[in-house]
């Protein structure tokens, strides 16, 4: 596609429920990222595919979050029995190679009541 | 230390003026450079990428000085909707192939 797809774009979820987040990375990128950002803060490193592999996944918080990527295309990002501080905006982004520059998604908003 | 520095701001500034962004870092190692520009409640956008010997977009120009470690944006003739936060990224193979991103500066340009 012509950028980086990001769904939902927002989601409201109850404490305790699990939530999948969605991420179509730009045609012919490898290198693939999720970052949260909480409001009015920084972005938060979660993950980072290249290809379909993981190697680095020490920026998730907690074993409730876990992400996969299906070969060099979409990747879900799936966190369980949310909690009221999982609520932040979830940022894809998506590069041809490493070290070179990103383009993000237009985020999900998730908010967990 | 967090491995990339940036002055939170805010920079408030009137239209027209000149401002700059300083931001520093730590991994001697790092091996490329961006400015990214956020607005309110939107996902960061790539401004430019940092090279070794300066380079320059319009009213915005990018510096590196690996000696000191530290990149610089310099935005002249600023407009209003120069308005948002600029982070400040770097990227090192010892870092798994992820960049660092900084705090980010805001600039509030005003009438």
């Amino acid at each position: 596609g012509a950028g980086v797809s990001q769904s939902p774009s927002n989601k409201v979820t109850e404490k305790g429920k699990d939530v999948e987040l969605r991420c179509d990375p730009i045609s012919g990128h490898t290198a693939l990222y999720w970052y949260r950002q909480r409001l009015g803060q920084g972005l938060e490193f979660l993950i980072y595919f290249q290809g379909n592999s993981a190697p680095d996944k020490s920026g998730l918080p907690s074993d409730r979050f876990s992400a996969e990527r299906t070969g060099e295309s979409v990747s879900t990002l799936t966190i369980q029995r949310t909690q009221q501080e999982d609520s932040a905006v979830y940022l894809c982004a998506s590069s041809p190679w490493d070290l070179y520059g990103y383009t993000f998604g237009s985020g999900t908003r998730l908010t967990v009541v | 230390r967090k491995e990339v520095e940036q002055d939170p701001g805010p920079f408030n500034v009137p239209e027209g003026a000149t401002v700059a962004f300083n931001c520093t870092y730590s991994n001697s190692a790092s091996q490329s450079f961006f400015w990214y520009r956020q607005d309110c409640r939107k996902e960061p956008k790539l401004l430019m990428s940092v090279y070794s010997s300066g380079n320059e977009d319009g009213r915005f120009t990018a510096q590196l000085n690996r000696a000191s470690q530290y990149i610089s944006l310099l935005i002249r003739d600023s407009k209003l909707s120069d308005s948002a936060t600029y982070l400040c990224v770097v990227n090192a193979y010892t870092n798994a192939g992820k960049s660092t991103f900084g705090d980010g500066t805001t600039l509030t340009v005003k009438p």
